[in-house]
């Protein structure tokens, strides 16, 4: 199985700042026939389901506001929220969808400072 | 939209069976797989399998091989998973979640059901 470590287990951050997530996987991702990663992350909000906000390692979901990037390949990815807002205390899961069984990262709870 | 809704919270005793379902709508059921993530309290996810609409073919994750079993209704556009000989550990938040590629199993999850909460207890 791809375990998938993520850093650091909890962030607190000033309004306005930029917030940094790792996640690293225990293998690569990186499918090299289409040189795609098989990487997403996620927001949850207390009570409510996943919500996607990158897959592909750093294609966006339609809708996320933009200061929402990913990056990274094969092994080493990071979720990067530029300038934080309010709405965006929650925590912040990465998946991997590379192989079965799939596998999550412990998850970030990313707060207000 | 797209909507996946879920059936309400169930609480059974250890031994006992569950049937949780998702109910689909906005979208052609039979294009996109769906597969089943669960979350126990203060815990992470846990990826329990899919299951193609259109075929009804599945894959469980070994954990859960035999206790497990996924199926759908595509007159209704729902899926079901049943999980057999639970136990207090079983108790979670289960949720159905869409993959975001049409035709394939593998892929991101784009919509997620809002989650059911099976109890065993005692």
């Amino acid at each position: 199985d791809i375990v998938m470590t993520q850093s650091p287990d909890s962030l607190a951050v000033s309004l306005g700042e930029r917030a940094t997530i790792s996640c690293k996987s225990s293998q690569s991702v990186l499918y090299s026939s289409n040189n795609k990663n098989y990487l997403a992350w996620y927001q949850q909000k207390p009570g409510q389901p996943l919500k996607l906000l990158i897959y592909w390692a750093s294609t966006r979901e339609s809708g996320v506001p933009d200061r929402f990037s990913g990056s990274g390949s094969g092994t080493d990815f990071t979720l990067t929220i530029s300038s934080l807002q309010a709405e965006d205390v929650a925590v912040y899961y990465c998946h991997q969808y590379y192989s079965t069984p799939y596998t999550f990262g412990q998850g970030t709870k990313l707060e207000i400072k | 939209q797209v909507q996946l809704v879920q059936s309400g919270a169930e609480v059974k005793k250890p031994g006992a069976s569950v049937r949780v379902s998702c109910k689909a709508s906005g979208y052609t059921f039979t294009e996109y797989y769906m597969h089943w993530v669960r979350q126990a309290p203060g815990q992470g996810l846990e990826w329990m399998g899919w299951i193609n609409p259109y075929s009804g073919d599945t894959n469980y994750a070994q954990k859960f091989q035999g206790r497990v079993t996924m199926t759908r209704d595509t007159s209704i556009r729902t899926a079901y998973m049943e999980v057999r000989r639970l136990r207090s550990d079983d108790t979670a938040v289960y949720y159905c979640a869409r993959v975001g590629v049409g035709a394939t199993r593998v892929g991101y999850f784009d919509y997620w059901g809002q989650g059911i909460l099976v109890t065993v207890s005692s």
